[in-house]
């Protein structure tokens, strides 16, 4: 079955960087988009990222532009989010997510998650 | 601009249905959209893709009695015999050129 995990959350002060790892297994990870969804404490789902299945291409939202980066291991199976200049409304719990279409081009949208993994910005 | 509308809360009891509304932005009156759950202590749920002409694909073990439908800039989730379990927010979401938006959710109360 379809699986992710993510990993390396943790606390980390204003200013300060973080790399997050999602790890994919129980299906052809090199064939579709894989995206990076955050939930901050009481609010909703808010979308952050989307890589292109080959890595060629990279969308992010534009609260985030600029700061982090989407990238992937398809050797590993792993999808990594370098997230820099981090402020205290990143605070979240960051999401992986399958996209749905295979070799698609552009981000549609999410049929398997992870469990998330908490990241928290203060001094 | 690309925009979801969810009423923030909802409520039925155990056993009854209830019926959740996303709603788009008039421009947008066409798109597809998708729905998701969200349990305490759990990650989100893919529960279906949704068509703007009603027809939808669920996601993998999704119970006959998660359904949706569409109409005009509205587009509907139907859970039927409600269990405990149904206890959570409902987000749904749709996508453009590059971007990927989601409803603010919908918090369902099973009484």
């Amino acid at each position: 079955q379809v699986q992710l995990v993510e990993s390396g959350g943790g606390v980390v002060q204003p200013g300060g960087s973080l790399r997050l790892s999602c790890v994919a297994s129980g299906f052809a990870f090199n064939s579709f988009g894989t995206h990076w969804v955050r939930q901050a404490p009481g609010k909703g789902l808010e979308w952050v990222a989307f890589i292109q299945y080959d890595g060629d291409n990279t969308v992010y939202a534009e609260s985030v532009k600029g700061r982090f980066t989407i990238s992937r291991d398809n050797s590993r199976n792993t999808v990594h989010l370098q997230m820099t200049w981090l402020r205290a409304e990143d605070t979240a719990v960051y999401f992986c997510a399958k996209d749905p279409s295979m070799w698609g081009l552009s981000p549609l949208g999410f049929d398997h998650w992870g469990q998330g993994t908490l990241v928290s910005v203060s001094s | 601009q690309l925009v979801l509308t969810q009423s923030p809360s909802a409520s039925a009891s155990l056993g009854a249905s209830v019926k959740l509304t996303c709603t788009l932005s008039s421009a947008h009156n066409t798109y597809d959209i998708a729905w998701h759950q969200l349990r305490p202590e759990k990650g989100p749920r893919y529960l279906m893709r949704l068509n703007s002409d009603g027809t939808h694909t669920k996601g993998d073990g999704i119970p006959d009695r998660f359904s949706g439908s569409s109409s005009g800039t509205e587009r509907f989730l139907t859970i039927s015999s409600l269990q405990s379990d149904d206890e959570a927010d409902y987000y749904c979401h749709t996508w453009g050129s590059d971007i990927v938006v989601f409803g603010g959710g919908t918090k369902l109360t099973v009484l």
